[in-house]
């Protein structure tokens, strides 16, 4: 959807491992955000990227980091993987004062 | 900051009934209305939007939504449902342009829609 993957689109792993997820964009969009979508909660903002290296805390940025080395690459990393960390991860784009757009998510479960 | 409530978490219906999913809004700024539905197993795709002019506003899928300055609401609407029609429907606020930007986008918690035959 509107040129955004999200990869890998499922992943199982254990609590204390480090995890990286990876969401790429070919619409050279500005903007590009990471959220946590959890039942119950609806979604949630978990870091955002204005641009390239700039870069924003969301609502739940506790335990997460992201990176944006290149306009088409937004890395979210989990450090030290927990059981709460178990959620379903969007990402989403959009030009300057447009609205956002999503990929189709990531399932992460962390044992 | 802006808060979205969503009245209803499931709302079943039967199909070609008529439907209105509610939800209102909380901002001391002037806002954007978004509204996103979401199938099993995907991400969320837009519905349709506010930003400005008419208050009334059409999506796909023939869903539109009326923008209530005075009640704080932007609820969404459908004549006639069907089964295609089940899915989850997010209601989303954000600042307009003169105050901030799309990256302050807060999403209400979802309402169910079930479309039963």
């Amino acid at each position: 959807d509107a040129g955004i993957t999200q990869s890998p689109r499922h992943k199982v792993t254990e609590t204390g491992t480090p995890v990286t997820l990876r969401c790429h964009q070919t619409e050279n969009h500005r903007y590009m955000y990471w959220y946590r979508q959890d039942p119950g909660h609806g979604l949630r903002l978990i870091h955002y990227s204005y641009g390239v290296k700039d870069t924003d805390k969301g609502e739940v940025s506790d335990g997460y980091s992201v990176s944006r080395s290149k306009t088409e690459d937004f890395l979210l990393t989990l450090e030290s993987a927990t059981s709460s960390q178990t959620s379903v991860y969007f990402c989403a784009i959009s030009a300057t004062n447009q609205p956002q757009h999503f990929g189709d998510g990531t399932r992460l479960s962390i044992l | 900051a802006q808060s979205v409530t969503q009245l209803d978490s499931q709302v079943p219906v039967f199909e070609e009934a008529p439907v209105e999913l509610r939800c209102n809004y909380s901002s001391s700024v002037s806002v954007y209305l978004f509204w996103y539905v979401q199938y099993p197993n995907q991400g969320l795709q837009l519905l349709l939007k506010y930003l400005s002019g008419s208050t009334l506003v059409k999506g796909i899928n023939g869903f539109e939504a009326e923008f209530n300055k005075s009640q704080t609401s932007f609820h969404l609407r459908k004549p006639s449902v069907h089964i295609s029609d089940t899915a989850e429907y997010f209601c989303a606020v954000s600042p307009s342009v003169v105050q901030g930007g799309s990256e302050k986008l807060v999403f209400g918690k979802g309402t169910k829609l079930t479309v039963n035959p």
